[in-house]
């Protein structure tokens, strides 16, 4: 069973400081992967894609892909609090069009 | 535009009664999935389509079944229901499988086993 592991927090950090989330991932052969936001009650929605090793920013958040170690993370900027949420990790399966899942990281963001 | 409607939002079942979750999606998506998110927990891949006429299990597939007639529809069918199988389903679609673009999630339907 190939797996996406994430520490669950919750991890609580002050206003304005930087949030970093961290996932690894068992298939060695992925090369697609993806950080998901989750509100409690609501749907996951896509905030960062990448594909390619190294990092890939998009206005406060910072993706970075390293595939040699197996492990990916988000990095938030001037965390806020409305970026109070789960995230959600997701690789897509190397062998298949299965898009796998870690357990998500609750982040708190306190003023 | 409706992107991924689900049906229903809510319900409540008593064990070994039998049902389906409808989604349906109108963005002309190849690619369909079904997961299940426990309280606290990530989502677990149930099944997954490619298109119509083909579907493969994904990681947590036991006591469940799905059917592709359509481009359109990726119905799940839960039977004999088990108090197990308490969570909040998601269907999601997607145009390239994963490879390159986002899945479109629907908004969830609550299921509770009694």
């Amino acid at each position: 069973q190939k797996e996406v592991e994430q520490n669950s927090g919750p991890l609580s950090v002050p206003e304005g400081a930087i949030a970093s989330l961290n996932c690894t991932y068992s298939d060695r052969g992925s090369q697609s992967f993806f950080w998901y936001r989750q509100y409690s009650g609501k749907s996951p929605e896509l905030i960062m894609s990448i594909y390619s090793n190294g990092d890939k920013e998009d206005g406060r958040f910072t993706a970075q892909l390293n595939k040699a170690s197996q492990y990916v993370s988000l990095l938030i900027r001037d965390s806020q609090p409305s970026d109070s949420a789960t995230y959600l990790c997701a690789v897509k399966d190397s062998s298949a069009s299965k898009i796998i899942f870690g357990s998500g990281t609750r982040l708190s963001i306190r003023p | 535009n409706a992107g991924v409607t689900q049906t229903p939002k809510f319900r409540i079942l008593k064990i070994g009664q039998s049902m389906t979750l409808q989604c349906t999606q109108d963005m002309n998506h190849n690619y369909m999935y079904w997961y299940r998110q426990d309280p606290g927990m990530g989502l677990k891949l149930i099944y997954y389509s490619v298109g119509a006429g083909i579907t493969d299990k994904g990681e947590v597939p036991n006591g469940y079944n799905v059917s592709r007639s359509t481009t359109e529809d990726f119905p799940l069918r839960l039977e004999l229901a088990a108090p197990s199988q308490t969570s909040v389903y998601f269907c999601a679609s997607t145009p390239s499988g994963g490879a390159t673009g986002e899945l479109f999630f629907g908004e969830g339907s609550r299921l509770t086993v009694l």
